[in-house]
C-alpha cells in the first residue's frame, strides 16, 4: 500500500521568508502532483512532475522530484499573503491510483 | 466551457436517509473518481470508474454506491449504512485511467448529517 507523508502539516511564515514543504512516499513512483486548496474550495492543480529530477517553477513556487529518494519538495520563495492555502501532494502508483498526503496548511503573516 | 460540475453545493441529510450527489463532466473524459475529504485530512478514494458501465471500489467504499451509465455522469449515493457521512465530497475526471493522466476536480459538495 502506497503511503504519502507530508511535513510540516502546519506552517506559519512571515512575508518575505523562504520555506520548503516535503512530500515523502513509500513505493516506487515517477508521477507526482501538487495541488492547492483554498478554504471551502476544490483542488487546483499546481505542478505535474513526470520523472526523476523534474523541476517546475511558477511564480514564487518551485517543485522538484527525486524518485530515488522518494521525495518531492515544494519550495516557497519570498512568501506573500496570497500564498496562504493548504497544499497537497498526490503520488500515482503503477496501477494508476492516486494517494494524497494530509496536506500542509500554510499561513503567511505580514 | 468545459469542466466538471457537482450539485448540490450543500446537502443536509437526516439519519437513515439515502442521498445522491451529482457529478457531470463535459470534457469527454473516460475515467471518473469520487473522493471524500474530512477536516484537516487529505482525499480518500471512494469509488472510481475507468470507463462507462464499469466501476471499482476505492479505499473507503463501504456505505456508498455509484453508477456509470453515461460517460459524462458519475453519481454517488451515500446510503444509510454510511455511519459518519459528514464530509466534503469531490468528484474528479481524467482523460483515461492510468499513470499518465492528470485528474481535474469539480467544485465539491459539502454533506452534513442533521
Amino acid at each position: 500500500e502506497l503511503k504519502v507523508e507530508q511535513n510540516p502539516l502546519f506552517l506559519s511564515m512571515q512575508e518575505g521568508k523562504n520555506y520548503t514543504i516535503y512530500c515523502n512516499y513509500s513505493t516506487t513512483s515517477d508521477r507526482l502532483y501538487w495541488y492547492r486548496q483554498d478554504p471551502g474550495k476544490s483542488l487546483e492543480s499546481l505542478f505535474v512532475l513526470l520523472s526523476n529530477g523534474a523541476v517546475k517553477q511558477e511564480g514564487r513556487l518551485m517543485a522538484s522530484l527525486d524518485t530515488k529518494a522518494r521525495l518531492s519538495t515544494l519550495h516557497i520563495t519570498a512568501a506573500v499573503h496570497d500564498l496562504s492555502a493548504t497544499y497537497f501532494c498526490a503520488v500515482v502508483d503503477n496501477a494508476g491510483k492516486s494517494t494524497f498526503g494530509d496536506g500542509t496548511t500554510l499561513t503567511v503573516k505580514p | 466551457d468545459g469542466g466538471i460540475t457537482q450539485s448540490p453545493k450543500y446537502l443536509f441529510r437526516k439519519e437513515g436517509q439515502n442521498v445522491t450527489l451529482s457529478c457531470e463532466q463535459n470534457l469527454n473524459h473516460d475515467a471518473m473518481y469520487w473522493y471524500r475529504q474530512d477536516p484537516g485530512q487529505g482525499l480518500r478514494l471512494i469509488y472510481y470508474s475507468q470507463i462507462v458501465n464499469d466501476f471499482q471500489k476505492g479505499d473507503i467504499a463501504e456505505g456508498y454506491s455509484v453508477s456509470r451509465e453515461k460517460k459524462e455522469s458519475f453519481p454517488l449515493t451515500v446510503t444509510s449504512a454510511q455511519k459518519n457521512p459528514t464530509a466534503f465530497y469531490l468528484c474528479a475526471s481524467s482523460p483515461s485511467w492510468g499513470r499518465y493522466n492528470e485528474q481535474f476536480f469539480g467544485p465539491g459538495t459539502r454533506l452534513t448529517v442533521l
